[in-house]
């Protein structure tokens, strides 16, 4: 079976500054999809990022990098120039390719951008 | 506008009852997917469907049951057998299973149970 786990329950960021939130997982697929989402105060989860298992380079999005180490079964969030609007619950999600689109969550990481 | 969008955003119900929660999508996405939030916790699978007039348990299907008669809807009912029926529900759609796409999400009902 697929687990994620992200080992950091809460993490803290000053305004502007870079923050790294962590992500393991464990498959024995080779062929699978990583995210993660975001869900704000409001609850609504939005999709910040995703990553192709078989690609090598990491995605970005604007602020929003990943470092993804496949052997080591790593998928890292890298948050730049963090913003107040940043602080969020942070899921890492994982999907077996080819499946049903099930995607398996982690319990999630709350960050607190601060000012 | 498309999107996803669930009703009410506030449910309460006294225990024994069966309660349904609505979800609806204008995005003419295939798949649909029920989950639920627990504080401290992921989000847990509770049933999908791919096409209509057909559906799926996730993992913790006991205690809720679905139903697809239009692409649109796929309403959950929690039934008075869920053990544990308080918690954050949240329906999802995409485009096409078998397919990775992006699972959009609505902005969730909060169920409570006394």
């Amino acid at each position: 079976a697929q687990t994620v786990t992200q080992s950091q329950p809460e993490m803290s960021v000053q305004e502007a500054e870079t923050v790294t939130l962590s992500c393991t997982y464990d498959t024995s697929e080779s062929n699978y999809y990583l995210f993660w989402y975001k869900q704000p105060p409001s609850r609504q989860m939005i999709l910040v990022i995703r990553q192709e298992a078989y690609k090598q380079q990491n995605a970005t999005e604007n602020r929003f990098s990943v470092n993804f180490q496949k052997a080591a079964k790593s998928f890292s969030l890298k948050i730049s120039d963090s913003q107040l609007g940043d602080t969020a619950m942070y899921f890492c999600a994982f999907m077996i390719g080819g499946s049903q689109g099930n995607l398996i969550f982690g319990k999630g990481t709350k960050l607190s951008v601060k000012p | 506008d498309g999107g996803i969008t669930q009703s009410p955003k506030y449910l309460f119900r006294k225990e024994g009852q069966n309660v349904t929660l609505s979800c609806e999508q204008n995005l003419n996405h295939d798949a649909m997917y029920w989950y639920r939030q627990d504080p401290g916790q992921g989000l847990r699978l509770i049933y999908y469907s791919q096409i209509v007039n057909d559906f799926q348990k996730g993992d913790i299907a006991e205690g809720y049951s679905v139903s697809r008669e239009k692409k649109e809807s796929f309403p959950l009912t929690v039934t008075s057998a869920q053990k544990n029926p308080t918690a954050f529900y949240l329906c999802a759609s995409s485009w096409r299973p078998g397919l990775v796409y992006e699972q959009y999400f609505g902005p969730g009902t909060r169920l409570t149970v006394t």
